[in-house]
C-alpha cells in the first residue's frame, strides 16, 4: 500500500528566502505526482502535476521535480512571500490519490 | 463560476442523526470523489464514482453511502452520525479516470462536519 511522507511538517522562513519542501513515496508505480496548496479553512488548489514520464514542472516561482526511482519529489519555492504561507500537500497518483501529511509553511514579512 | 461546489460549508449536528452533503461539478468531468480530512489534516479517499458507477470504495463504515443521481452530482449521506465522523469532507472531480488511470483532480471548498 502506498505511503506518502512529507518533511518537514512545519517550516518558518523570512520573506525572500528560497525553500524546498520534500515528499517521498514508497511505491514507484505511479501515474503522476501532484502538489497542492491548502489555505486555512479552504479547499485544495492544484499547483503542479508531474507526469510519471517527466522530471520536473515549473509554474512561476514554483518548480517541482520527480525522481520515481528514488521515490522522491521536491517543491522548490523561489523568493518566498508572505502570501505563500499555507499548507502544501503532495499526492501520488496510482489508481487513486494518496496524500502526504503536508508541510505547514509560514513566510514572515 | 465555481467548478466544484459543496453544500453546506458547515454542518453541526447531534450524534445519531442522519445528514447529507451535496457536491456538484460543472466541469463536464466523468469521475467524482469524496475525501475525508481528519483533525490531524490527513486526507484520505473514501469513494470514487465514474459515470455514476462506484469504482473505489475504501474502508469506510457502511453508514456512509454515496449517491450519484447524474454525472455532475455526487452526494454523501451519513447515517447514525458518531463523534468520530467530525472532519472536513472534500468532494473532487476529474476528467476520465477510473481504477486504472489518473487525471488531475479539482477539489471543492470542503464541508466541515461537527458531531456533538
Amino acid at each position: 500500500k502506498q505511503e506518502v511522507t512529507q518533511i518537514p511538517a512545519a517550516l518558518s522562513v523570512p520573506e525572500g528566502e528560497n525553500l524546498v519542501l520534500n515528499c517521498s513515496f514508497t511505491d514507484s508505480a505511479i501515474y503522476n505526482l501532484q502538489w497542492f496548496r491548502q489555505d486555512p479553512g479552504k479547499g485544495l488548489t492544484s499547483l503542479l502535476l508531474i507526469q510519471s514520464s517527466q522530471r520536473e514542472q515549473t509554474s512561476g516561482r514554483l518548480n517541482a521535480s520527480l525522481d520515481k526511482s528514488s521515490g522522491r519529489s521536491t517543491l522548490y519555492i523561489a523568493a518566498s512571500q508572505p502570501g505563500d504561507s499555507a499548507t502544501y500537500l503532495c499526492a501520488s497518483a496510482g489508481n487513486m490519490l494518496t496524500f502526504g501529511g503536508g508541510t505547514r509553511l509560514m513566510v514572515k514579512p | 463560476d465555481t467548478a466544484v461546489s459543496q453544500t453546506p460549508k458547515y454542518l453541526v449536528t447531534q450524534m445519531g442523526n442522519d445528514k447529507s452533503i451535496k457536491c456538484e461539478q460543472n466541469l463536464g468531468h466523468d469521475t467524482m470523489y469524496w475525501y475525508k480530512q481528519d483533525s490531524k489534516k490527513f486526507l484520505k479517499i473514501m469513494f470514487s464514482y465514474n459515470n455514476k458507477e462506484l469504482i473505489i470504495n475504501e474502508t469506510v463504515p457502511n453508514r456512509f453511502s454515496p449517491k450519484s443521481p447524474d454525472k455532475a452530482h455526487l452526494n454523501l449521506h451519513i447515517n447514525s452520525l458518531e463523534l468520530g465522523d467530525s472532519a472536513v469532507y472534500f468532494c473532487a472531480s476529474s476528467r476520465g479516470g477510473g481504477a486504472s488511470s489518473y487525471n488531475e483532480q479539482f477539489f471543492g471548498p470542503g464541508t466541515r462536519l461537527t458531531v456533538l
